[in-house]
């Protein structure tokens, strides 16, 4: 059964601290994605890499950095988390051959007081 | 305006009914359509998958574009409560990584 996993389900974070959450994937995949879901707004891509090392910007990159030093991990960095930031948190991977068919992990509430 | 509108309900319908869910998009350039079912506490996963214009079935789904309305549509048969869940529709130009998602409809079907 393929896999997408994320660190935590739930976590809460204190303004200005620095927040990793992490994403790892067993299908061998190429591309990983960070989204955050937010009501009425759907998904929203922060960043994607399509290979160990790249990294490309997303629609709403700023306040966020990635980290992908192994193909099957993708790690989101909140340099200083902001109340703006609280959100579902969703990783997702693809194929170089089927980018569009993307598999998701379970996503993580992110709360930040 | 955005690229992708989706209502998003919330829509509740009796078990066998049938459900129509829908997105609008303003990208002409859209070619590649899924839908996304998104269980409570869960990542989405997807459910259908078409390129270009026309329908596809599967199962009690049935996937529908229309290309020169800009609309696609979700139709599920004999609804059953574990199809309750959000739907979201996603669209792209191109087979690459730039999907661009609707808001979701969020389905209760009631047994």
């Amino acid at each position: 059964d393929v896999k997408v996993t994320q660190s935590s389900r739930y976590l809460v974070k204190r303004t200005g601290e620095k927040v990793f959450l992490e994403c790892v994937q067993d299908m061998d995949h190429e591309n990983m994605f960070w989204y955050r879901q937010d009501p009425g707004l759907g998904l929203r891509l922060i960043y994607f890499s399509y290979d160990v090392k790249m990294k490309e910007k997303g629609d709403i990159p700023e306040g966020y950095s990635v980290s992908r030093e192994k193909k099957e991990r993708f790690s989101l960095i909140l340099e200083s988390a902001s109340t703006n930031q609280t959100s579902m948190y969703l990783c997702a991977s693809s194929s170089s051959g089927n980018p569009n068919e993307q598999f998701f992990g379970p996503g993580t509430r992110l709360t930040v007081l | 305006q955005k690229e992708v509108e989706q209502d998003p309900g919330p829509l509740s319908v009796p078990e066998g009914a049938i459900v129509s869910l829908n997105c609008t998009y303003s990208n002409s350039a859209f070619q590649y359509f899924m839908w996304y079912r998104q269980y409570s506490r869960k990542g989405p996963e997807l459910l259908m998958y078409t390129y270009s214009s026309g329908n596809k079935e599967d199962g009690r789904f049935t996937a529908q574009v229309d290309k020169s309305s800009k609309y696609i549509s979700l139709f599920i048969r004999d609804s059953q409560p574990s199809d309750s869940a959000t739907y979201l529709c996603a669209m792209s130009a191109y087979n690459n990584n730039d999907m661009r998602f609707g808001a979701g409809t969020r389905l209760t079907v009631k047994p």
